[in-house]
């Protein structure tokens, strides 16, 4: 059974960095693409990028390239989302996700970010 | 990166009742046009995939279709569990995209 399992909401104050992780299962984790969806309050869904394990190739969405970091480790099947310097804007559901494929489509639970001073 | 556009953001129907949602791509994306329905509070979940293929398990009552820019999720005989926020996605450029979503109330 394929999963994908995200780290504990957390609350953070402006400028501190955080790195959030989902953990996959279930499937072979190097070869399938797997990225990161943004939902803001009451607001839609944004993909923000997605990595190919395999050989970390990775691409941003134009809004989100420079403003966050994402990775793979492939010995741990995981899959991280990495702010170094966290904003108010950033407070967010963040979403993981494996790129559809035929129709085999699969998400983690989600990860709730606030940031406040 | 590709754009994509949906309409209406909003509409309400009735139970029993027909609607179509239009999503449109800022260019070409040969159907690779994805469906995915959302609750409050959950993860989005896909209905139907590249243009008009149905997710498994989900009713017939959802239907896509379209080509090239333009395309259609219209579902008939709407059912109480049907009212939420649906949104398209393409997935022939990366990273893929979704269009801003529609959320569909009971009248």
């Amino acid at each position: 059974e394929v999963q994908l399992v995200q780290s504990e909401a957390e609350v953070k104050k402006p400028g501190e960095s955080l790195k959030i992780f989902c953990k996959t299962s279930g499937y072979t984790f190097s070869t399938h693409w797997i990225g990161w969806v943004r939902q803001m309050p009451g607001q839609g869904l944004e993909w923000m990028g997605i990595i190919y394990p395999a050989d970390s190739e990775t691409r941003y969405s134009p809004s989100f390239q420079g403003q966050v970091t994402i990775s793979a480790d492939e010995s741990n099947t995981t899959a991280y989302l990495h702010w170094s310097s966290l904003k108010a804007s950033d407070t967010a559901m963040y979403y993981c996700a494996r790129l559809l494929v035929g129709e085999d489509d699969y998400w983690g639970q989600g990860t709730l970010v606030t940031v406040s001073s | 990166d590709i754009q994509m556009t949906q309409a209406p953001s909003s509409l309400s129907a009735s139970v029993g009742g027909r609607v179509t949602i239009t999503c449109r791509a800022s260019q070409s994306i040969s159907g690779y046009l994805n469906w995915y329905q959302q609750k409050p509070g959950k993860a989005p979940k896909l209905l139907i995939f590249t243009t008009s293929n149905l997710h498994s398990g989900v009713p017939s009552r959802f239907s896509g279709r379209g080509s090239g820019t333009d395309f259609t999720l219209t579902i008939s005989s709407l059912q109480p569990e049907d009212f939420a926020t649906y949104y398209c996605q393409q997935s022939y450029s990366m990273p893929p995209s979704f269009g801003q979503g529609t959320k569909l109330e009971i009248k």
